[in-house]
């Protein structure tokens, strides 16, 4: 089957650092898409690797690796305000212009 | 920008009742989207517009309908309500083929149908 899988939920300490992984079964896609989504609001979209490797925007980091067909998103100096739930999601290839969505990873930062 | 703008936000419904959920864009997006998002699950796809004029079905399709009015909006329609579809919508839209582009979403439409 294609989907994304993700843990259910990761808990870390405030200025610590946290990876959320990703794992998928696909035949192809476009690229992976993290986004964020607090509790009762929109997702908002925080990165997009097209090709393997290392993207960074401030405190995250996103990762892909086509070969072990895995991707991470990778949070620094976690805030509180970090506390929220994190989606990995793709676009595959022949398949229309559909993002599907992993199960999400509920990610609690505590003092 | 306002961005995705998403009508009502809250709703309850009695089972067997219609009702249509409006979205507007005003991103000059072409692509647009809508999901479904249960308590504790991720998104899932209902219908989606790839750009003015055309719609296909996503993964969740049965029990909705949808019209792409012009390029900025995009409704969804529930012809007769079930408590199934309680859900929270999210209507979203971007540029991009390939999500490089990130989608941007609505703030949501929380339908309760009893």
């Amino acid at each position: 089957g294609q989907s994304l899988e993700q843990p259910s939920e990761v808990t870390a300490v405030e200025g610590a650092i946290v990876q959320i992984n990703c794992t998928y079964q696909t035949s192809g896609f476009y690229g992976l898409s993290w986004y964020q989504q607090h509790d009762g609001g929109a997702p908002t979209f925080l990165s997009y690797n097209g090709l393997d490797g290392l993207e960074e925007t401030g405190r995250f980091s996103s990762f892909l690796s086509r070969s072990d067909s895995y991707g991470y998103l990778l949070l620094q100096e976690l805030q509180m305000k970090d506390s929220a739930s994190y989606f990995c999601a793709y676009i595959l290839t022949g398949g229309g212009n559909k993002l599907t969505f992993g199960t999400g990873t509920q990610l609690k930062v505590e003092l | 920008n306002a961005g995705v703008t998403q009508t009502p936000k809250f709703q309850v419904l009695k089972t067997g009742q219609s009702m249509t959920l409006q979205c507007a864009q005003d991103m000059n997006h072409n692509s647009m989207y809508w999901y479904r998002q249960d308590p504790g699950m991720g998104l899932r796809l209902i219908y989606y517009s790839a750009s003015e004029g055309t719609t296909d079905k996503g993964e969740v399709p049965n029990g909705y309908n949808v019209s792409r009015l012009n390029k900025r909006e995009f409704s969804l329609r529930l012809e007769s309500a079930a408590p199934s579809q309680t859900s929270v919508y999210f209507c979203a839209s971007t540029e991009g083929m390939t999500a490089n582009y990130g989608y941007t979403f609505g703030s949501g439409t929380r339908l309760t149908v009893v």
